[in-house]
């Protein structure tokens, strides 16, 4: 068990608003990654994280924003929702003494915009 | 970018029956992973095999960096390994790519 946990684990909000994702983790690993799920598109990278306040841009990053000021912790935000950003969201880890590059996933969350 | 190729997309299974699921990549890589998606959506990591060769229960993975390709085994397959399987690399800068994944569903 790799210890990440993200909230929450459904959304419905309205178009226009903002959103925030958080994922949280326990065991000091130093990547951290948002990716999104869609029907024909597999996952897809949005942002990601190599360090506390050192983040870049995946392939889908358009309309989100990331923020990391802990290692424990990242943050998806949706600046102001539109319905093409209803998806799964998932946030994932590596970088560990003890599991070194292996990927893990949290549980996701399933986010609807109306 | 570099690219991730699955095959078969779909794979139906009788129950005991072996399989061979294939993972194609057009450039040299760092990392590969395989992932089962289970039918309630949690992805588990499988593997972590850049090279070479592992093997985890009924499951094995077999990686040839050099022809740029990676194969998952299934032995005796169960209604448990019903799910979506997906490959992933990486070539740089700690970026992983997805396949599109291989649906598996085993019948009892």
């Amino acid at each position: 068990d790799a210890g990440i946990t993200q909230s929450p684990r459904h959304k419905v909000t309205e178009t226009g608003t903002p959103v925030t994702l958080r994922c949280h983790q326990t065991e000091n690993h130093r990547y951290m990654y948002w990716y999104r799920q869609d029907p024909g598109h597999g996952l897809r990278l949005i942002h990601y994280s190599y360090g506390v306040k050192d983040t870049d841009k995946g392939e889908v990053s358009d309309g989100y924003s990331v923020s990391r000021s802990k290692t424990e912790d990242f943050l998806l935000t949706l600046e102001s929702a539109t319905s093409s950003q209803t998806s799964v969201y998932f946030c994932a880890i590596s970088g560990s003494k003890n599991y070194g590059e292996k990927l893990f996933f949290g549980s996701g969350t399933q986010l609807s915009v109306l | 970018g570099i690219q991730v190729e699955q095959s078969p997309p779909d794979l139906i299974l009788q129950e005991g029956a072996n399989s061979t699921l294939r993972c194609n990549f057009s450039d040299s890589v760092n990392n590969l992973q395989w992932f089962h998606q289970n039918p309630w959506g949690q992805l588990i990591n499988l593997f972590y095999i850049p090279s070479g060769t592992k093997q985890n229960g009924r499951l094995s993975a077999t990686t040839v960096a050099t022809e740029r390709y990676s194969l998952l085994y299934i032995s005796s397959s169960q209604t448990t390994d019903s799910g979506v399987y997906f490959c992933a690399v990486e070539r740089e800068d700690y970026k992983l790519s997805f396949g599109a994944g291989t649906t598996v569903t085993v019948r009892a």
